[in-house]
């Protein structure tokens, strides 16, 4: 079946860098997504991976190892408002998108 | 501001009403979306429009309707739903559709929650 799995909850002190992980099993593999999701908002892109290697915006930096179908969101300089949801999604070989049920983020001062 | 507008916000019904939840997307896009989101699990895909035409429908109970009479406008008809339905509902839209795209990132709206009594 497929399956994509990552972390319930994590915590991070405001300021420091945290790594949120996500690996996945699709039939084919054709990207991976992550989406930001504050509470009762909407969910708003954050990246897209489809080969090997770091990707870097800003604060924000996204990971993807298609050999090990892993993948990670890496936020530095933690700040209050990035106490969200962070929800993974590869997409299949039919571009179907796979959800993982999201990672919940709690920054503490 | 994600260019996508969903109303109502909350909306609380009996198992007997009749209720309809609405989306419109002010991006151009050619395809939308409609999503349940239950907490702690996956988001859930329901059904699939491109150019108003339905294109998936992942096997959601009949007691979910959509209508999409123009790219701009979704509508989801809710009758006789039971408690087990309520969650939050997201719509979306994207450029194409996912079947056209490989990297086709979506814009969602805010949700509606919808608690059935």
């Amino acid at each position: 079946g497929q399956n994509i799995d990552q972390p319930t909850e994590m915590t991070a002190t405001e300021g420091a860098i945290v790594q949120i992980n996500c690996t996945y099993q699709t039939s084919g593999f054709n990207g991976l997504f992550w989406y930001q999701q504050h509470a009762g908002e909407a969910p708003t892109f954050l990246s897209y991976n489809v080969l090997d290697g770091l990707e870097e915006k800003g604060r924000f930096s996204s990971f993807l190892s298609r050999s090990k179908g892993y993948s990670y969101l890496l936020l530095k300089e933690l700040q209050m408002k990035d106490s969200a949801s962070y929800l993974c999604a590869g997409t299949d070989s039919n571009y179907q998108l796979i959800w993982g049920a999201g990672t919940k983020l709690i920054i503490k001062p | 501001e994600t260019g996508v507008t969903q109303t109502p916000r909350h909306l609380v019904m009996g198992m007997t009403n009749k209720k309809s939840l609405k989306c419109e997307q002010h991006l151009g896009h050619n395809a939308m979306y409609w999503y349940k989101q239950s907490a702690k699990k996956p988001l859930e895909l329901m059904f699939v429009y491109s150019l108003e035409e339905r294109v998936e429908n992942n096997s959601v109970p009949s007691r979910f309707s959509p209508e999409c009479p123009n790219s701009s406008h979704l509508f989801l008809h809710l009758h006789t739903l039971q408690p087990e339905d309520s969650a939050l509902y997201l719509c979306a839209s994207s450029q194409d559709g996912q079947h056209f795209a490989t990297n086709e990132k979506l814009f969602f709206g805010s949700g509606t929650q919808l608690s059935v009594l």
